[in-house]
């Protein structure tokens, strides 16, 4: 397909495991982004690329996230011991990275349940 | 900081326009007003941008007041699909794009 596309749709984990989450942006998009949205709220910034490093990391909650996009096209998110609380739906997009464009492409998200 | 203000929640007759109102009263000049919306269960959907003049494309148009303040985005003859959470986001050009809680707006027959 030509958006994005996100793996898995859906992943319930437990408490304390490690979990990788998948995002397949729009060829040749040289932008790329991580966002959370819990239940009734606005998606929350997580991390930005641009090409294969992270231009603003400052949304991740703390160390235990972390995302990688290591050949500047698919990145993973990984959350280490997950809690309770990193429930949430996580969404990538991705940009063509010229500068000025606001225009995101969004996935449809993957839905982290941690129980 | 919320850098926009929008109300909570709007209903809107099917095959009526919508006009969604958003406040921006701190917009500084080289920010954009960006709206984008998110059906149930999707990922959010661009729609419209603006600087200064009024925009129009075949979802929407956008309406920036002369100070810049606020805005409308108006979706001209409102369908049951356009059931969703709109939001209004100022942005730089820079690097993240900053969602709020955006409003709710339903549709109805």
């Amino acid at each position: 397909g030509a958006g994005v596309s996100q793996t898995p749709s859906n992943k319930v984990t437990e408490k304390g495991k490690y979990v990788e989450l998948r995002c397949d942006p729009i060829s040749g998009h040289t932008a790329l982004y991580w966002y959370r949205q819990s239940l009734g709220q606005g998606p929350e910034f997580l991390i930005y690329f641009q090409g294969t490093g992270a231009a603003d990391d400052s949304g991740l909650p703390n160390d235990r996230f972390f995302a990688v996009r290591p050949e500047g096209s698919v990145s993973t998110l990984k959350i280490q011991r997950t809690e309770r609380g990193d429930s949430a739906v996580y969404l990538c997009a991705s940009s063509s990275g010229s500068p000025g464009t606001g225009e995101l492409f969004f996935g449809e998200g993957s839905r982290l349940t941690v129980l | 900081d919320a850098k926009t203000t929008q109300p909570t929640s709007m209903d809107c007759a099917e095959g009526r326009a919508a006009n969604l109102p958003c406040n921006h009263s701190t917009i500084s000049g080289n920010e954009y007003v960006y709206w984008y919306r998110q059906i149930h269960s999707q990922g959010p959907q661009y729609i419209i941008h603006g600087l200064k003049n009024n925009e129009t494309n075949e979802m929407a148009s956008l309406i920036i007041t002369e100070d810049r303040k606020s805005s409308t985005l108006i979706l001209p003859h409102a369908t049951l699909r356009d059931t969703a959470v709109y939001y209004c986001i100022v942005y730089d050009s820079w690097g993240k794009l900053q969602f709020g809680a955006g409003t709710q707006v339903v549709v109805t027959p």
